[in-house]
C-alpha cells in the first residue's frame, strides 16, 4: 500500500473550517484513500473514503486532487470535540483488509 | 447497538503469566484485526482474520497468538507476556476483506506488563 505524508500538527478556531491535508504521490490506480480519526485514547473512528471523486458525508467532506496524488479532508465547521489525532491512509480494495496508520495530524480546535 | 467489544479495558499482569484479551463484535463481519499502539510509532498490525479459521499474521506478531473459532470472536493470547508488550491495543472488524469497507474499533485495552 502506498504511503501517505500528513502534518504532524495542525490548529483551527472553533467554528471554522478545518482542512487536514495529506499527500500521496505513489498511490496506485486502485488504492482507496480513507480517513478515520482517534480522539484521545478511544478507538479510531472512520470518517469519510473515496477513490476519485470528491465525497460528503454528514462529518466531513474529502477532496482528492485529478491526479490523485494528494487529498483534503474538510471539517466545515470544526467543533472542540473535533480535536484528535487525523488519519490519512491509502489501501487497495481487494485482498487483506490491513489499513496502515501512521502517526497522523494531531488537530487542535482552538476555543 | 453495532459495536465491537474488548475487554477488559485495563490490565496490569507480571511478565511470564499467560492472558488473554478478549474481542465480540455483534454485526456479523468477516474480517477481524489486533493492532497495538505505541507513542511515535502510530497502529501497527498484530494479527487478522480473514473469516472463521482463517488467521494471519501481520506486521508486529511475535509472542502473540490469535483464534477465530466462531465469527464473532476473535481474542488474542499472550502466552508469556513480556514488558516491551505494554502498549494500548485495539481490536478492529469489516464486514469482508474487501478493502473498501470502513473498519469499526473497539475501545481499547490498556495493558502494563510489569
Amino acid at each position: 500500500d502506498a504511503k501517505t505524508t500528513q502534518p504532524p500538527s495542525m490548529d483551527c478556531a472553533e467554528g471554522r473550517a478545518a482542512n487536514l491535508p495529506c499527500n500521496h504521490s505513489t498511490i496506485s490506480g486502485n488504492e482507496y484513500v480513507y480517513w478515520y480519526r482517534q480522539i484521545h485514547s478511544q478507538g479510531p473512528q472512520y470518517i469519510i473514503h473515496g477513490l476519485k471523486n470528491n465525497e460528503t458525508n454528514e462529518m466531513a467532506s474529502l477532496i482528492i486532487t485529478e491526479d490523485r496524488k494528494s487529498s483534503t479532508l474538510i471539517l466545515p465547521h470544526a467543533t472542540l470535540r473535533d480535536t484528535a489525532v487525523y488519519y490519512c491512509i491509502v489501501s487497495v480494495r481487494t485482498g487483506a483488509n490491513n489499513l496502515f496508520f501512521g502517526t497522523g495530524t494531531r488537530l487542535t480546535v482552538i476555543p | 447497538e453495532a459495536q465491537v467489544t474488548q475487554n477488559p479495558r485495563y490490565l496490569i499482569t507480571v511478565t511470564g503469566k499467560k492472558l488473554t484479551v478478549t474481542c465480540s463484535q455483534n454485526m456479523n463481519h468477516e474480517y477481524m484485526s489486533w493492532y497495538r499502539q505505541d507513542p511515535g510509532l502510530g497502529l501497527r498490525q498484530i494479527y487478522y482474520s480473514m473469516n472463521v479459521e482463517v488467521t494471519d499474521k501481520g506486521d508486529v506478531p511475535e509472542g502473540y497468538k490469535v483464534s477465530r473459532k466462531e465469527k464473532r470472536n476473535f481474542p488474542l493470547i499472550l502466552e508469556s507476556p513480556s514488558p516491551n508488550q505494554t502498549s494500548l491495543y485495539f481490536c478492529a472488524s469489516s464486514l469482508s476483506p474487501q478493502g473498501d469497507e470502513k473498519l469499526f474499533f473497539g475501545s481499547g485495552t490498556q495493558l502494563s506488563v510489569l
